[in-house]
């Protein structure tokens, strides 16, 4: 049981807008630290998406972007394509657990 | 560039030892925090625990406390993950990755390619 719940999976056709919850409590997302999200492309490392209050590294397209509020946060991707489908993973940190990073248990998203 | 280069492909016995490394390069190594991730067959990410090489502070995720050792050389550049009696249920890939913390949770900003390793009788 992850400490960051996400759905296992959302779909959405291409050109369409989706997106995925990361649902956390107040020991962490609720106490005001930052939620980050990562793309695991299939048999690959993970890569960072989006940082901090909706940054994305350079070469992240600006279809996906981030949003937090109260103990949750969201990852939204517009213009979905192809490409895109992967498994999706939020992360921050929780403060009752020995001060460690904690994930959320991730997404599957299929591109119909 | 920024590089993360983790060993090879392990393959071990139950109760055995192991040390993986993660190799730093292209940027100061001593100024960045590295945390390890596991990641089970067919599942999701989970954070093992993180070092600041600077001073080997170091901190795990409870489920891994006392389960692996993290520790670095500087000298070298590299990040350790260890376990001294290896069991079944450590088969997995483990990433080590840079924790940025210029937010207030620190996010992984880039990662290693990843270490398979499996343990079987």
């Amino acid at each position: 049981q992850s400490v960051l719940t996400q759905p296992p999976s959302v779909s959405g056709a291409p050109g369409q807008r989706v997106t995925i919850s990361c649902t956390g409590s107040s020991s962490n997302i609720g106490a005001g630290y930052d939620v980050h999200w990562y793309q695991q492309l299939p048999g690959t490392a993970p890569k960072l998406l989006i940082y901090g209050k909706n940054n994305r590294p350079s070469g992240v397209p600006d279809r996906f972007s981030g949003s937090k509020s109260g103990t949750s946060a969201s990852l939204a991707i517009t213009g979905l394509q192809a490409e895109d489908e992967a498994d999706y993973y939020c992360q921050s940190y929780d403060s009752s657990l020995s001060a460690s990073g904690v994930f959320g248990g991730g997404t599957k998203l299929t591109v119909l | 560039e920024v590089q993360l280069v983790q060993s090879g492909v392990e393959v071990k016995k139950p109760g055995e030892s192991l040390k993986i490394s993660c190799k730093g390069s292209g940027y100061s190594f001593t100024n960045y925090w590295i945390g390890w991730v596991r990641q089970m067959p067919g599942k999701g990410l989970e954070w093992v625990g993180v070092i600041y090489p600077h001073d080997s502070d170091t901190t795990y995720s409870p489920s891994f406390q006392g389960q692996v050792t993290i520790s670095a050389d500087t000298s070298i550049s590299t990040a350790y993950l260890q376990w001294s009696s290896l069991k079944a249920s450590d088969t997995a890939m483990y990433y080590c990755a840079r924790l940025d913390y210029s937010d207030s949770s620190g996010h992984l900003d880039y990662w290693g390619q990843g270490t398979l390793l499996t343990v079987s009788s």
